[in-house]
């Protein structure tokens, strides 16, 4: 059975690096029938996609957000990460990692981890 | 403010059928495959319709998509109290190279 398990600090400062890891298990990450992303929800609003890798390395980003965002992927580990710069507290969000249904980016996010809260804040 | 479009709240009694709709532009909704989530209070965004109207297994016949004019909507058939929670609309913008997701609709059964 599909799982993925966020994990990283629950409290950045401004102006730091926010590091996120997504633990895949019951599938293998290096599978090439599927991308992986990255999305986030603000406290009381709404949905933000933030970007998504393939095993590949073939990556798409929100163009919001695309000069602070790096996504990457550990086949050894079967995780994939979330980095994301210059943090301020807007971006203080629930962090959620998720598996795209097929090997095409366009493919609905259809299984999600629990999320991991992020508190920006000094 | 959100791509797509999705009125703030919705509600109606047990039994009662609810739509929620999702608008948005040509770019996104008018050349690609919308879908829906539900939100749980305190949980993660499940799948509720892909695809446009395809239900993953496990979600009750109750849920359905429909198209009003060029805008689709979820409806919501023999409302229950435990489908109290927010729905989302989702898709990819061609000219963003992007997800996009509606700014959510909290449905309230009375």
């Amino acid at each position: 059975q599909l799982q993925l398990q966020e994990s990283g600090p629950g409290l950045v400062k401004p102006s730091e690096t926010l590091s996120l890891t997504c633990t895949v298990s019951g599938v293998s990450i290096s599978s090439s029938s599927y991308y992986w992303g990255w999305i986030r929800q603000p406290p009381g609003k709404g949905l933000e996609w933030i970007g998504s890798i393939h095993y590949s390395g073939s990556t798409y980003h929100n163009p919001s957000l695309k000069s602070r965002v790096t996504i990457s992927v550990d086949t050894s580990k079967n995780q994939f990460s979330l980095d994301l710069s210059s943090v301020a507290a807007a971006d203080t969000a629930v962090y959620y990692c998720a598996r795209h249904r097929s090997a095409s980016i366009f493919g609905v996010l259809d299984y999600w981890g629990q999320g991991s809260l992020v508190t920006v804040s000094s | 403010q959100s791509v797509l479009t999705q009125p703030p709240s919705a509600s109606g009694t047990p039994g009662q059928r609810v739509t929620i709709s999702c608008s948005g532009s040509s770019s996104n909704i008018g050349s690609n495959a919308v879908n829906w989530y539900q939100q749980l209070p305190g949980t993660a965004p499940k799948l509720l319709i892909y695809n446009n109207n395809q239900r993953p297994s496990g979600v009750p016949g109750r849920f359905s998509v429909f198209k009003s004019g060029t805008s689709p909507s979820l409806a919501i058939s023999g409302l229950q109290s435990e489908d109290e929670a927010d729905y989302y609309c989702a898709t990819w913008d061609d000219s963003l190279h992007g997800w996009v997701f509606g700014g959510g609709t909290k449905l309230t059964v009375l």
